[in-house]
């Protein structure tokens, strides 16, 4: 059972290319969200999915765009990558919440370096 | 604007000791608190959370309690073990989003 699984696990750009993370889940999980994390400010939210062709910005948008065209991956793209974007970029899913709120299952993350 | 805040950066205690970390917010209207734990080159994975109508959850050795009117919770470890050592984040959800804290460096010295 692999959870969630984020490639690639590691990756230098230099300023301007683009890239594309992507991030699976086989939980059959209806939400899906991609984070960033960078040093003493925890996660922030960048954008999230609350199932397959929806999508919906975050905390911190700016610079991303994402697709949800299946329901088990969420593409997380850079059109022209800048040193501000250097970060861990983590990805998870979950349930709706109902009665007890689901937590979110985490992917090991993409650390991500720009030049 | 912080929503969740974890003031402190790091933490040590002695193992067999309790261990309590702590956590604050500022909106209200959050419906749940969880805690994450997390080891270096992996994920975030999910420790326990609390229900906004609820003052304290248990499982095992972790506790959490929380005090809405003080807008405070807080993780209570003990006995603290070696393998607890790891950063803990704080999370507040609320509409299907979370919002973490900083997180706080835990190490648990023999």
């Amino acid at each position: 059972n692999a959870g969630v699984t984020q490639t690639p696990k590691f990756r230098v750009l230099k300023t301007g290319q683009s890239m594309t993370l992507l991030c699976a889940q086989d939980m059959n999980h209806e939400y899906m969200y991609w984070y960033r994390q960078d040093p003493g400010m925890g996660l922030r939210l960048i954008h999230y999915s609350v199932g397959e062709g929806t999508t919906a910005k975050g905390e911190v948008p700016d610079g991303y765009n994402v697709s949800r065209l299946k329901k088990q991956n969420f593409l997380l793209g850079l059109e022209s990558a800048a040193p501000s974007q250097t970060s861990v970029y983590f990805c998870a899913s979950s349930d709706p919440g109902g009665q007890v709120g689901q937590p979110q299952h985490f992917g090991d993350g993409t650390r991500l370096s720009i030049l | 604007d912080q929503q969740v805040k974890q003031n402190s950066p790091s933490l040590s205690v002695q193992e067999g000791r309790i261990s309590i970390l702590n956590c604050d917010y500022t909106n209200s209207m959050f419906d749940y608190f969880l805690w994450y734990k997390k080891y270096p080159a992996e994920g975030p994975t999910f420790l326990i959370s609390i229900s906004s109508i609820k003052d304290k959850n248990e499982d095992g050795r972790f506790t959490v309690f929380l005090n809405k009117s003080a807008k405070h919770l807080s993780l209570h470890i003990v006995p603290s073990q070696p393998g607890d050592s790891a950063v803990y984040f704080c999370a507040a959800m609320g509409a299907q989003k979370l919002v973490f804290g900083q997180g706080t460096r835990l190490t648990i010295n023999p």
